[in-house]
């Protein structure tokens, strides 16, 4: 069965200091991964997305995530914190089977992440 | 531009009680989905659907009906409230045209006392 583990609940960082948060999967077949945000009081805004190809994947603002198949992990990284990043991040993993994967997702348990001034 | 839009934003029901939960979208996407979300956890899959008059259970369907009679609407029955069905609940939307991006509705937070 898929699963997601994120093994931080709560990361505090400074503004202007480099962000990496953790997420390690657990998928039979070629994941298709994902990283949502969500700002209290808000719905979920998709990062970034990773299907195939290019294991560094680009997403916005400014955010960038790895996949290392043998570390069976999908790192969220950012070289520079802004103090608009303070929020929750999810990690996600679509699920196989018939038609489209899009929406069947499982989440982990979320990363909120506090920005210092 | 609404985008998905959910309804009510707040809601505190006793047990036994009943409500749906409105969902609606205005991006003409085929498939649509509702989440629940519990503290310190992530979102889990109730139902979804591909298109309008289809759905299908997701990871914890017990205790919730749907129904997709408009490709806008995608409402969310609780039948028979119960306290573990206090959380907040997320519609989304998307389509299958390759993007593979959720919509997400800003939520409804619900208590079952």
């Amino acid at each position: 069965a898929q699963s997601v583990t994120q093994p931080d609940i709560h990361i505090t960082v400074s503004e202007g200091a480099s962000l990496e948060l953790r997420c390690n999967y657990s998928y039979g077949a070629t994941p298709y991964l994902f990283w949502y945000v969500q700002s209290p009081g808000q719905g979920l805004q998709l990062l970034l997305k990773y299907f195939s190809g290019d294991t560094l994947v680009q997403g916005i603002k400014g955010f960038e995530a790895e996949f290392k198949r043998s570390q069976s992990s999908f790192n969220l990284r950012k070289p520079s914190v802004h103090w608009s990043d303070a929020a929750e991040y999810f990690c996600a993993v679509a699920s196989s089977g018939r038609g489209s994967t899009l929406g069947r997702l499982y989440f982990g348990r979320g990363t909120q992440l506090t920005v210092w001034p | 531009n609404a985008g998905v839009t959910q309804t009510p934003k707040f809601r505190i029901l006793k047990i036994g009680q009943s409500m749906t939960l409105q969902c609606t979208q205005d991006m003409n996407h085929n498939y649509m989905y509702w989440y629940r979300q519990d503290p310190g956890m992530g979102l889990k899959l109730i139902y979804y659907s591909v298109g309008a008059g289809i759905t299908d259970k997701g990871e914890v369907p017990n205790g919730y009906n749907v129904s997709r009679s408009t490709t806008e609407d995608f409402p969310l029955r609780l039948e028979l409230a119960a306290p573990s069905q206090t959380s907040v609940y997320f519609c989304a939307s998307g389509d299958n045209r390759g993007s593979e991006k959720l919509f997400f509705g800003s939520g409804t937070q619900l208590s079952v006392l």
